[in-house]
């Protein structure tokens, strides 16, 4: 069964806490992906990643930056956390290659992470 | 700028009482439509990609078709089992990195 772990269900941080959030996948997935969930505003790209060291911002990058060292790990960065950074964050992870042939578009994603900053 | 629309935003059925939900799109170069089922508390679970107009695909109670500017996820006979968040999604533009953009979604709640 393909899977992506997202390493922490539940996170309380005080403003101005710096805060990690880890992703790991176990399918060889060239790409990954940080959303963000809030009520009525749907899922929200934060930054994605093509391959190893490599990084794109998306639709939100502000406040937020990424890390992708190894080929299954893509961590979420919070350099200095604020309340309006509270929210439920998604990892996913696909086979969608940059540049090469579409395939099915299927995201595969984790289980979540709900940040709550005080 | 691409964009997806869900409607309604929540749905009330009872049990064996057929709907639609509807997702419009405004995209340059459609790559691909997807839908997703999302339970509280959990992340989204793929369920369908649909690529041109006229296409269906179908899943158990759930069938999505796809025209050149909306896609239905039409539920038959729903069972409770069936409540949960949709997500509609799509892919546009000209390469295979181009973003996936999602709707906010059709919360739909099944009567036993």
């Amino acid at each position: 069964d393909v899977k992506v772990t997202q390493s922490s269900r539940y996170l309380v941080k005080r403003t101005g806490e710096k805060v990690f959030l880890e992703c790991v996948q176990d399918m060889d997935h060239e790409n990954m992906f940080w959303y963000r969930q809030d009520p009525g505003l749907g899922l929200r790209l934060i930054y994605f990643s093509y391959d190893v060291k490599m990084k794109e911002k998306g639709d939100i990058p502000e406040g937020y930056s990424v890390s992708r060292e190894k080929k299954e790990r893509f961590s979420l960065i919070l350099e200095s956390a604020s309340t309006n950074q509270t929210s439920m964050y998604l990892c996913a992870s696909s086979l969608l290659a940059s540049g090469g042939p579409s395939n099915t578009g299927e995201l595969f994603f984790g289980e979540g992470s709900r940040l709550t900053v005080l | 700028e691409d964009q997806v629309t869900q409607s309604p935003e929540a749905l009330r059925l009872q049990e064996g009482e057929s709907s639609s939900l509807n997702c419009s799109y405004t995209v340059s170069g459609l790559r691909g439509l997807f839908w997703y089922r999302q339970d509280p508390g959990k992340g989204p679970e793929f369920l369908f990609t649909l690529y041109s107009a006229g296409e269906e695909k179908e899943k158990e109670r759930l069938k999505a078709t796809l025209t050149k500017k909306e896609s239905f996820l039409h539920i038959t006979a729903p069972k409770p089992e069936d409540s949960a968040t949709y997500l509609c999604a799509v892919q546009g533009g000209y390469s295979s990195a181009s973003k996936i953009i999602f709707g906010s979604g059709t919360r739909l709640s099944i009567r036993p």
